[in-house]
C-alpha cells in the first residue's frame, strides 16, 4: 500500500462547476499536510495548508480528517485557470515529505 | 528575486559521464531538499538537509551525492549516469521541517 493515495483521475469538469479530490495517508504520526498545484513541465507550486479545522482560500477549501487519515480539496465555481494537477504532501516531524502521485483536472469552456 | 533558483536548466549528457546541478535559496531556510520526478511525473524525495546535514536519504543509489556547502546552497553530483536517470531534478527548502516547500524551477536531465 502506498503511503499516500490519490485518485489520479483526470476529472474532466465544465467550467463553474465544483470538483472535489481527496487524498488518504497511512502514517498516523503525519503531522502537516498540503496541496500543492504543478502545471505541465513547471514546478510544483504551493496551493494551501490544510488543518484539523479546516481552511478557506477563495474557492478553495482544504479539510483533514485525522481519525479516517485523509484531506481533501473542494474547488468552487472553476475556472479554466485551475486546470492543473494537484498534489497532496504528507509530511513528518522527521522531516519526510511524501507526496501524492497527483490529481489531474482539466475545466473545460 | 528567484526564492529557489536550480542550475542548469537543462542538461543533456551521456550515459557513464558525471554531472552536477546546483539548487540556492535565498529565503533563510534551513532545509533544503532534492526531488526526482520521472516520466510518469511522480515526484519522490531523493534527500533532506537541515543546517546542512543530511536527514533524509531515500534509498537513492551511492551515485548521487547531495554536497550542502551552507544552509542556502545544495549541491547534487551524481556519477556515472545511467539511462534511467532522465528524469526532472527539483530542488525546494523549507523554514523548517515540517513545513511547506518551496520549489525550484526544476533541472531536465537526459542522458543519452
Amino acid at each position: 500500500r502506498k503511503e499516500v493515495e490519490q485518485d489520479p483521475g483526470p476529472f474532466n469538469v465544465p467550467e463553474g462547476a465544483t470538483v472535489a479530490f481527496n487524498c488518504t495517508y497511512s502514517n498516523s504520526a503525519s503531522q502537516s499536510f498540503f496541496w500543492y498545484r504543478q502545471d505541465c513541465r513547471k514546478e510544483p507550486k504551493l496551493l494551501m495548508s490544510v488543518y484539523s479545522s479546516g481552511n478557506e482560500d477563495g474557492r478553495f477549501t482544504a479539510q483533514l480528517n485525522r481519525a479516517s487519515q485523509y484531506i481533501s480539496l473542494l474547488i468552487r465555481d472553476s475556472k479554466l485557470s485551475d486546470s492543473a494537477t494537484y498534489l497532496c504532501v504528507v509530511n513528518t516531524n522527521a522531516g519526510k515529505s511524501t507526496f501524492g502521485d497527483g490529481t489531474t483536472l482539466t475545466v473545460k469552456p | 528575486d528567484t526564492a529557489v533558483s536550480q542550475t542548469p536548466k537543462y542538461l543533456v549528457t551521456q550515459m557513464g559521464n558525471d554531472k552536477s546541478i546546483k539548487c540556492e535559496q535565498n529565503l533563510g531556510h534551513d532545509t533544503m531538499y532534492w526531488y526526482k520526478q520521472d516520466s510518469k511525473k511522480f515526484l519522490k524525495i531523493m534527500f533532506s538537509y537541515n543546517n546542512k546535514e543530511l536527514i533524509i536519504n531515500e534509498t537513492v543509489p551511492n551515485r548521487f551525492s547531495p554536497k550542502s556547502p551552507d544552509k542556502a546552497h545544495l549541491n547534487l553530483h551524481i556519477n556515472s549516469l545511467e539511462l534511467g536517470d532522465s528524469a526532472v531534478y527539483f530542488c525546494a527548502s523549507s523554514r523548517d521541517r515540517p513545513y511547506e516547500q518551496y520549489f525550484g524551477p526544476g533541472t531536465r536531465l537526459t542522458v543519452t
